[in-house]
């Protein structure tokens, strides 16, 4: 069955410290992976793609690795900002073809940074 | 990158009722599609917006309680028909064109009573 679990469902840090978000799939054939983030009465906005072959890609504070052997990929959050606070949502494209593919959602992990 | 719009972004509607969501594109896009998202659950794609011909429904999803149209590559509207409590639940719009990442709308916030 294709899924994405993330964990932690929820977690709650202090303001400049880091954090690792985790997201596994059971995902076949698989074609990419996204992170988006969710911010509160806001539709989802794209962090970074990895595909197939990356392993690490950075976007600011914002670090995404991808291990397609253990199909696990994990956000790495750096020196977090209070703007930081948000759900941050695993997504993974299943299929290899534009026309024909399917996006398998996780529930996300809400992220709440404190001062 | 395009910018959706959305609305209403809040409705409270009583049983029995529909409502229609709006969506706008500030740029023509090849796709558009309506999700559904409740609290602490993935966001489930309700169907696809085809413009000038019928929706694609996922499976759950019928037309009659969800009709959907897309008169033109920008705008698309969703209604939630004869309107439940078990409906309660955010309502967003996105596109893509090509193989960008999805763009979002806001979200409607719908509460049925």
């Amino acid at each position: 069955k294709n899924q994405v679990e993330q964990s932690p469902q929820s977690l709650i840090i202090l303001e400049g410290k880091n954090c690792t978000l985790q997201c596994n799939y059971t995902v076949s054939p698989f074609s990419n992976l996204r992170w988006y983030k969710q911010d509160t009465g806001r539709g989802p906005v794209s962090l970074t793609i990895m595909t197939f072959s990356e392993n690490t890609k950075s976007n600011g504070r914002y670090t995404a690795t991808l291990d397609a052997d253990t199909k696990q990929s994990s956000l790495h959050i750096t020196a977090s900002q209070l703007s930081d606070s948000a759900s941050y949502i695993c997504v993974v494209r299943k299929g290899e073809r534009d026309s024909n593919y399917q996006l398998i959602w996780g529930a996300g992990t809400k992220l709440i940074i404190k001062p | 990158s395009a910018v959706i719009s959305q609305k209403p972004s809040r409705d409270i509607c009583q049983r029995g009722t529909s409502l229609t969501i709006q969506c706008q594109v500030d740029s023509q896009v090849t796709m558009m599609f309506w999700y559904r998202q409740q609290p602490g659950q993935s966001l489930t794609l309700i169907a696809t917006a085809n413009q000038g011909s019928e929706a694609t429904y996922e499976s759950g999803f019928v037309i009659d309680k969800f009709p959907i149209s897309r008169p033109n590559l920008t705008f698309s509207t969703l209604t939630v028909s004869n309107m439940s409590p078990e409906d309660s639940s955010i309502y967003l719009c996105s596109a893509r064109d090509g193989n960008s990442p999805l763009h979002f709308g806001n979200g409607t916030r719908l509460t049925v009573t």
